[in-house]
């Protein structure tokens, strides 16, 4: 198993531009999240879903979107990047659809700059 | 409002020298409490899950152990491999789809 994969590792943007960070597992858990880390921050929940078709807002959801048509991808749309978008962007999967109840599997995380 | 803190911010110790990380949380009902380590450069990976005040669990040289309004991670006689971030983090049974995240304790072992 791959477990929890990313695209792209790195990406630097302008401001106003869009784009779609790819996450995908391949372990069939129906839980799945993103999570944005800043330095002194931590990891902070920006969209979830408890399966395909479902999806739920986290701590901080402005400025992006998230749709789960398959179990296997959770894709991160960014409409129109803001500076305040630049941080280390990770994609996690459980197989509890409490979430947390279980362990989440991270994956390694995609590097984002806006410029 | 759930809220996690951690402490210290970072640690520095000498290998050898155990010490305690501590988790402080404020949650309305705990469902869970978790505990990841996070290599730099690289996604957190799972440690523990605690649920209930009074709960331990151990793995190699880390023990965790949780109360009604902290939890320590023990690190006893540390390897410059054990050096890294700790994250803490807390579901709530109010909130139970969402996971909320300490800032961590980067702790570094000397040799």
């Amino acid at each position: 198993n791959a477990g929890v994969t990313q695209t792209p590792k790195f990406q630097v943007l302008k401001t106003g531009q869009s784009m779609t960070l790819q996450c995908a597992q391949d372990m069939n858990h129906e839980y799945m999240s993103w999570y944005r880390q800043d330095p002194g921050m931590g990891l902070r929940l920006i969209h979830y879903s408890v399966g395909a078709g479902i999806t739920d807002q986290g701590e901080v959801p402005n400025g992006y979107n998230v749709s789960r048509s398959t179990t296997e991808d959770f894709p991160l749309r960014l409409l129109s990047a803001a500076p305040s978008q630049t941080s280390v962007y990770f994609c996690a999967s459980s197989p509890s659809t409490s979430g947390g109840r279980d362990e989440q599997f991270f994956g390694p995380g995609t590097r984002l700059t806006v410029l | 409002e759930d809220q996690v803190t951690q402490s210290p911010e970072a640690l520095r110790l000498q290998e050898g020298e155990s010490s305690s990380l501590n988790c402080s949380y404020t949650v309305s009902g705990l469902r869970g409490l978790f505990w990841y380590r996070q290599d730099p450069g690289k996604g957190p990976e799972f440690l523990f899950t605690l649920y209930s005040a009074g709960e331990e669990k151990e793995k190699e040289r880390l023990k965790a152990t949780l109360t009604k309004k902290e939890s320590f991670l023990h690190i006893t006689a540390p390897k410059p491999e054990d050096s890294a971030t700790y994250l803490c983090a807390v579901q709530a049974e109010t909130s139970y789809d969402k996971v909320i995240f300490g800032p961590g304790t980067s702790l570094s072992v000397i040799p």
